[in-house]
């Protein structure tokens, strides 16, 4: 149990797109979603927490115009990078806190990763 | 505001021997306490946690962590190491409220040597 998915696992794209990643509890209700970045080498930096239904709230220095956040449903929730430039590219890891028996109220499940390449 | 420190960005041990990867935090109040591991280009894996109850707890693949509330400390063993624990580990704690948010340590490439 407690399968995070994502989608796509690894992405390229020109300079100026917009690049759509998706984040996906498979067996539980997540009721908050985390984004994290992480550069080579380095450990995760938390870009932005979501909860069902409600706004995105990013970390300091997080461009939120640029780093869009969706949870629209209590098993999904997507990232958006905006106008991505050479400097977005980087690994993505989204994980899933959820709310049910058996389940640590703050015990997080991670996804696989998703690796953005913008040329 | 809750830290925590992973002492050695690298470690190398050779095969069977020990694996001691050490982890401190700050917390003003009794820590939940994790261990993942990241094999390349993958997300994390749970190997252990300590929430309450026994201070040594046992996780996946021959791993244990001991919580020292005297040390702040949340070490990781694993008493014989194998060509396939070599991987980056982080240490984490969770705040105890909103939405209970990780706070990582900076991780620790572990290398196994044959």
């Amino acid at each position: 149990g407690a399968v995070v998915s994502q989608h796509p696992s690894w992405v390229i794209c020109k300079s100026g797109t917009s690049v759509k990643i998706e984040c996906r509890s498979l067996d539980f209700q997540a009721t908050t979603m985390f984004w994290y970045r992480q550069f080579p080498k380095q450990s995760l930096m938390l870009m932005a927490t979501s909860n069902e239904g409600s706004k995105a709230t990013y970390e300091q220095g997080v461009e939120k115009d640029k780093f869009l956040i969706n949870h629209a449903s209590l098993t999904l929730s997507t990232l958006t990078v905006t106008s991505a430039h050479p400097e977005d590219s980087s690994f993505y890891i989204c994980s899933a806190r959820g709310w049910t028996s058996g389940m640590e109220k703050n015990e997080q499940f991670f996804g696989p990763g998703t690796r953005l390449t913008v040329l | 505001a809750q830290s925590v420190t992973q002492l050695g960005s690298h470690v190398s041990v050779s095969e069977g021997a020990l694996v001691l990867l050490r982890c401190n935090y700050s917390s003003s109040v009794p820590p939940y306490l994790f261990w993942y591991v990241q094999y390349p280009n993958q997300g994390l894996q749970l190997l252990l946690k300590y929430t309450t109850g026994a201070t040594l707890v046992k996780g996946i693949n021959g791993f244990e962590a001991e919580f020292k509330k005297s040390e702040t400390s949340f070490h990781l063993t694993k008493p014989s190491a194998h060509m396939s624990d070599a991987a980056e580990y982080f240490c984490a704690v969770s705040e105890e409220y909103g939405n209970y948010q990780l706070i990582w340590g900076a991780g620790t490439k572990l290398i196994i040597k044959p």
